[in-house]
């Protein structure tokens, strides 16, 4: 059974810092990979999807990274603003079109 | 693109009352999916719908719940007899089944809780 895990649950840090969230997940079989971004009370929006045939995605300050093989990605995000503030959740698909397996999500602030 | 919408956007209702969601896709989307979310909690998967045909659903989707895609369109996700542990967040999220490495788009959830 697919598991992700997002460490650490909550990071907080001042403004202009570059930071790294993290995801892992058990097994490696998995079809793609997508970053999610939710703010409180609100539903989640679709930052980034990385294939399994990729190692990386970037868009604007954010950079996805993929290491299938040991069941890792990475989101980086450069010089973090008040505005990144909320949660990211980070998902797996095991097959084409399927369901996504979400981790809990990894709660940041960004402090000005 | 207009984004995923679901209605209502809160429900409060008293335990043992019936509850019916809407779900509107994005324009060409023709996969559509059920989740739940709970306090601290990443989504979880309830059903997943290919055009009108639901192919998919979870073990969390017990006999009280029931979901239907008519005609490949909105999608409505009625739960019977509620109880204290159906409180949650219910997302729809929506994908272009044209190229198997689509993201999905969320919508903005319906908050349920149930007295």
């Amino acid at each position: 059974k697919q598991e992700v895990t997002q460490i650490p649950a909550a990071l907080s840090v001042p403004e202009g810092e570059n930071l790294v969230l993290n995801c892992s997940f058990t097994d490696s079989a998995i079809y793609n990979l997508q970053w999610f971004r939710q703010d409180p009370g609100k539903g989640l929006t679709s930052l980034l999807l990385i294939q399994s045939s990729q190692r990386e995605q970037t868009s604007g300050r954010l950079n996805a990274s993929l290491d299938k093989s040991s069941g890792r990605s990475t989101l980086y995000i450069a010089a973090s603003q008040p505005g990144d503030s909320a949660t990211y959740l980070c998902a797996v698909s095991n097959q084409a079109g399927t369901a996504l397996i979400f981790g809990k999500g990894t709660t940041l602030s960004v402090s000005s | 693109d207009t984004g995923v919408s679901q209605d209502p956007r809160h429900k409060i209702t008293k335990r043992g009352q019936n509850v019916t969601f809407r779900c509107d896709p994005i324009s060409e989307h023709n996969r559509l999916y059920w989740y739940r979310q709970t306090l601290g909690q990443g989504p979880e998967f309830l059903t997943y719908f290919q055009n009108e045909a639901q192919l998919e659903k979870s073990r969390l989707l017990s006999d009280r719940f029931s979901a239907e895609r008519p005609k490949g369109s909105f999608s409505t996700l009625e739960i019977q007899r509620t109880e204290q542990g159906d409180s949650a967040m219910y997302l729809c999220a929506t994908s272009r089944g044209t190229g198997d490495n689509q993201p999905q788009h969320f919508g903005d959830g319906t908050r349920l809780s149930i007295l």
